[in-house]
C-alpha cells in the first residue's frame, strides 16, 4: 500500500513568518500535486510536479520535487492571514491519475 | 465553461436507506475519480471510470458501494444500505485525459451523514 506522510499535521503561525510542509514516502510516484481546500469546498489545485528535482514558485509558494520523486516540500515565505487552510498533497500513481492523498495540513496564520 | 458539479451539497440518510451521489464533470471531460474524505482527514481513492467502463475500483468497499459513468449524464455513486460509518465527503475530480501530469478539478462535494 502506497502512503504519503504529511507533517506537521498542524501549523500555528504568525504573520510574516515562513513555514515548510513536508510529504514524504518510500514509494515513486509519477507526479505530485499541492491542493489547498478551504471548509466545506473541494480541493483546488496549486501546482503540479512531474520531474524529479523540480522547484516551482507561486508567488510566495515555492514547491520542490524531490531527486528520487518519493517527497516533496512547499514552502510558504511571509506568511499571510490569507494562506489560513487546509494543505494537501497527492501522488499519482498506477499508471493514471489516480492519486493517494496526504493528511493534510492545516495551517493557520494570525495577525 | 461550469465546473464540476455534484449533487445534492448535503444529503441526511437513516441507516438501511440507499444514497445516489450524482457528479457532472467538466464539458469534454471523460474520466471521472471519486474520493472520499473522513472527518479531519485526507481524501481515499475510491474509483476510476472513463465513460462506460470501470477502470479502477481498488478503493471501493466490496459490498454495498457501485459506481457507474454511462454514455449519457452524469456518474453515480451508489451506497446501499447506509450505516454510520459510511458518513463522510465524498468528492469526485474529472480531468479530460487519463496522463498523470494531467490537473483533476474537484467538484465541491457531497456531505453525507447517515443517522
Amino acid at each position: 500500500t502506497q502512503l504519503l506522510e504529511q507533517s506537521p499535521q498542524f501549523l500555528s503561525i504568525q504573520e510574516g513568518e515562513n513555514l515548510t510542509v513536508y510529504c514524504n514516502s518510500s514509494s515513486v510516484f509519477s507526479s505530485l500535486q499541492w491542493y489547498r481546500q478551504e471548509p466545506g469546498e473541494g480541493p483546488v489545485l496549486l501546482v503540479t510536479v512531474v520531474t524529479g528535482g523540480e522547484v516551482k514558485k507561486l508567488k510566495r509558494l515555492t514547491f520542490q520535487f524531490g531527486d528520487a520523486r518519493k517527497d516533496s516540500s512547499l514552502h510558504i515565505t511571509a506568511a499571510q492571514p490569507g494562506d489560513t487552510g487546509l494543505y494537501l498533497c497527492a501522488g499519482a500513481t498506477g499508471g493514471y491519475n489516480k492519486l493517494i492523498f496526504g493528511a493534510g495540513t492545516r495551517l493557520a496564520v494570525h495577525p | 465553461n461550469a465546473g464540476v458539479m455534484q449533487n445534492p451539497r448535503h444529503l441526511v440518510r437513516r441507516r438501511g436507506q440507499e444514497a445516489r451521489l450524482r457528479c457532472s464533470p467538466m464539458k469534454g471531460h471523460s474520466h471521472v475519480y471519486w474520493y472520499r474524505q473522513l472527518p479531519e482527514e485526507g481524501l481515499k481513492f475510491m474509483v476510476y471510470l472513463q465513460k462506460e467502463n470501470i477502470i479502477d475500483e481498488s478503493g471501493m468497499p466490496k459490498e454495498r458501494f457501485s459506481a457507474e459513468f454511462p454514455k449519457e449524464g452524469p456518474s453515480i455513486l451508489r451506497i446501499q444500505q447506509v450505516v454510520r460509518g459510511d458518513s463522510a465527503a465524498y468528492f469526485c475530480a474529472s480531468s479530460p485525459t487519463r496522463l498523470v501530469q494531467e490537473t483533476q478539478y474537484f467538484g465541491p462535494g457531497t456531505r453525507l451523514l447517515v443517522l
